[in-house]
C-alpha cells in the first residue's frame, strides 16, 4: 500500500527555536499534501491543504508565517514551526493524496512536539 | 459547509464479538466518499474501510463491513469477530468531490476490545 513517511517522530526543543517536520512520499505522487494538528482524545484539526509547486491554503486561525509549509516536489512536504513556544506542543500529522477522488489520503505516523 | 457526526465517545465489545460504530454526515454534494480510519495508540491513522456514494453496495473489507444508507447520510461500521487488536480510536471521514477537497473528520469513537 501508499507510504507516507514522516520525520521526526519526537522532537524536544526549547522555546525560540524552529523546528522543521518532514513529509515523503514512497512510492505515489502527492499531488496534495494536507497538515493536521491533534490534541489527545480529540478528533484531527486541518491546519493548512499544500498543493505541489504552490503556496500552502491555511485554515482560519492558523498563522501561516508561524507554520510554514513547503511542498516543493511531488514527494516532499515540509512544515516549519517558527519561534516554537510551549502552547506549540502537539501531534502533528502530514497526508498525501494523489488528487484522485476515489483515493483515499495516506497519513503518516505523525510527530510528537514537544516545546519546553 | 460539510460535517461528520460520530455520537458515540467510547465503545466496548467481547472479543469475538460484533460491535457497530455510528457515524452520520451532511453535505450538499451528491457525489462523495466516505471513510473509515481507525487510529490504534501508536497513533498512527490506517485507513480501513471506504465507501463511494454512487454505489449502492456496501464496502466489505474482511471483518469490516459498512451499512450506507444514503438517504438517511448514515454510514456505519461493522467490525465482527472483534480482536483486541481492534482497539483503537475510530474515525469517520467525508470527503466531497467539489473544490473543497479535504477531508472533514468525526470526533472519533474509542472503541476497547474486552478479552
Amino acid at each position: 500500500g501508499a507510504v507516507v513517511s514522516q520525520h521526526p517522530s519526537w522532537v524536544i526543543c526549547k522555546s525560540g527555536t524552529s523546528v522543521k517536520i518532514e513529509c515523503r512520499s514512497l512510492d505515489f505522487q502527492a499531488t496534495t499534501m494536507f497538515w493536521y494538528r491533534q490534541f489527545p482524545k480529540q478528533s484531527l484539526m486541518l491546519m493548512a491543504t499544500s498543493n505541489e509547486g504552490s503556496k500552502a491554503t491555511y485554515e482560519q486561525g492558523v498563522e501561516k508565517d508561524k507554520f510554514l509549509i513547503n511542498h516543493a516536489s511531488l514527494t516532499l512536504s515540509t512544515l516549519t514551526v517558527t519561534s516554537a513556544h510551549p502552547e506549540d506542543s502537539s501531534f502533528y500529522i502530514c497526508s498525501g493524496w494523489t488528487g484522485a477522488g476515489n483515493q483515499p489520503q495516506h497519513f503518516g505516523d505523525g510527530t510528537r512536539l514537544s516545546i519546553l | 459547509a460539510q460535517t461528520v457526526t460520530q455520537s458515540q465517545p467510547e465503545m466496548s465489545v467481547q472479543e469475538a464479538e460484533t460491535v457497530t460504530l455510528s457515524c452520520t454526515y451532511d453535505t450538499s454534494e451528491n457525489n462523495y466518499y466516505l471513510f473509515w480510519y481507525k487510529q490504534p495508540p501508536s497513533r498512527q491513522m490506517i485507513l480501513v474501510i471506504r465507501q463511494e456514494a454512487y454505489k449502492q453496495q456496501n464496502a466489505t473489507e474482511n471483518r469490516f463491513s459498512v451499512n450506507f444508507q444514503k438517504a438517511a447520510k448514515s454510514f456505519s461500521l461493522k467490525i465482527s469477530d472483534s480482536q483486541l487488536g481492534d482497539t483503537a480510536m475510530y474515525f469517520c471521514a467525508l470527503r466531497s468531490s467539489g473544490s473543497a477537497r479535504q477531508l472533514t473528520f468525526g470526533s472519533g469513537t474509542q472503541l476497547t476490545v474486552l478479552p
